[in-house]
């Protein structure tokens, strides 16, 4: 059965660093395609990064140059790096599976977790 | 970027009733158009992809349709584990899109 589990969130400040992780069972993280959403307080989906199988990677514009997604493949586990944080980033981030590079919508989701940046 | 617009914001329906969800792109997406079901505190379900393939385990109930710049989500007779926002994406472009969602409550 395929299940990914997010961790890493917590309180952070302005400024600062973190990194979240997804540790994936059932399938390999390295021979899939994956990706982070997040959800604001009160606000809607809205994507974040994706990584191909073959290490390509893609980030949505809020986040570009301040996020860096990346995988452990022995770990079987997606991370995102999340620095310069801002008070906007609160969230919960979501892992997800997606099927296939050039079909990027999200097949199996994590429970989540949340990151709240604030000082 | 694709800007995808969900209407309407809030649909007040009775359980048995029918529900009829939009999504328009603003341009066309094919059939790159996935639909989400969101509740809170759970994490989003993958509903429909393709505009209209139904995910694994979703109910009949449920369908998808359209292609190009208008899509809907129906969902021909509400049960009470139905009530929830939903949400429609495109994966035509990048950056990837979703749209601000319709929230579907019990009148």
């Amino acid at each position: 059965e395929v299940q990914v589990a997010e961790s890493g969130g917590g309180l952070f400040q302005p400024g600062g660093s973190l990194r979240v992780s997804c540790a994936a069972s059932g399938f390999t993280v390295s021979s899939n395609c994956m990706g982070w959403v997040r959800q604001a307080p009160g606000k809607g989906l809205e994507w974040v990064s994706v990584i191909y199988d073959n290490g390509q990677t893609y980030y949505g514009n809020s986040v570009k140059g301040r996020f860096t997604i990346s995988r452990d493949n022995f770990k079987n586990t997606l991370y995102l790096q999340m620095n310069s944080l801002r008070v906007d980033d609160t969230a919960m981030y979501y892992c997800a599976t997606i099927p296939l590079a050039g079909t990027e919508y999200f097949q199996h989701w994590g429970p989540g977790t949340l990151v709240t940046v604030s000082s | 970027e694709i800007v995808m617009t969900q209407s309407p914001a809030t649909l007040s329906l009775s359980p048995g009733e029918r529900a009829t969800l939009s999504c328009r792109a603003s341009q066309s997406v094919s059939n790159s158009l996935a639909w989400y079901q969101k509740k809170p505190g759970q994490a989003p379900r993958l509903l429909f992809y393709g505009a209209s393939v139904r995910a694994t385990g979703i109910p009949v109930r449920f369908s998808g349709s359209g292609s190009g710049t208008d899509f809907t989500l129906t969902i021909s007779t509400l049960q009470s584990e139905d009530f929830a926002v939903y949400y429609c994406q495109q994966y035509k472009e990048w950056p990837l899109t979703f749209g601000r969602g319709t929230k579907v409550e019990i009148k």
